[in-house]
């Protein structure tokens, strides 16, 4: 079965730097999420979105942005890096209308570091 | 608020041990919980989950009830093995909170053969 996809996989940037985060949910999930997960820590919620509408915003800093496209796929646009941005990235999707809704599956995870 | 509150590790056991990770919550509402599992240098997969008072949730081995008169969700196995090592999160979703995953701190696990 198709799982979520995300890429690249590992990303290495300088400080101060931009970084662009790919996730391609599930076929026909409706809803995206995107959490933070800092080393030993659980993850964070950052944003949601549900067919292409940011549904929902947690601790997102205001350098960083989401949108979900038209073929459901999320991007998050991450500006003037700081070495605290290091972390694993993790996107999730789930099937609101009809679905589990309150079941996400998650992507491999993007692993940011920060020099 | 909602919140998770799981007991801290690590925890450390011999191979075929009895497993327990204790996981309360404070929630609004009727929470979804769940517990994820993540293996060390891998994402984030869902190990079971349970919607509803008294359900019970079972995978791999893995039990939790939804004990709505604790608030609790405590993860069991009756027998360990080395290949469970990995770090364990308690979660939950509301209705109000649009879904989103309310995570525990995580508990890492060692299993010693």
């Amino acid at each position: 079965a198709a799982g979520v996809i995300q890429s690249p996989r590992h990303l290495i940037k300088e400080k101060r730097e931009t970084a662009t985060l790919k996730c391609y949910p599930i076929p026909r999930h409706d809803t995206v999420y995107w959490y933070q997960q800092g080393p030993g820590q659980d993850p964070q919620f950052l944003i949601s979105f549900y067919e292409k509408m940011q549904s929902d915003k947690g601790s997102i800093p205001d350098r960083f942005s989401a949108q979900q496209f038209s073929d459901y796929h999320s991007e998050l646009n991450m500006s003037s890096l700081e070495l605290g941005d290091s972390a694993l990235y993790f996107c999730a999707s789930s099937l609101v209308m009809g679905g589990p809704i309150d079941e996400q599956f998650f992507g491999p995870g993007t692993r940011l570091t920060v020099l | 608020g909602n919140s998770v509150t799981q007991m801290e590790g690590p925890v450390t056991l011999s191979e075929e041990a009895f497993l327990t990770i204790n996981c309360t919550y404070t929630a609004t509402g009727y929470p979804s919980l769940f517990w994820y599992v993540q293996y060390p240098g891998e994402g984030l997969q869902l190990l079971l989950k349970a919607t509803k008072a008294d359900d019970k949730g079972s995978n791999k081995g893995f039990e939790a009830t939804y004990r709505k008169e604790t608030t609790s969700f405590h993860l069991e196995k009756g027998s360990v093995q080395v290949s469970d090592s990995a770090v364990y999160f308690c979660a939950l979703t509301t209705r109000d909170s649009n879904y989103q995953l309310i995570w525990g701190a995580g508990t890492k696990l060692i299993i010693k053969p």
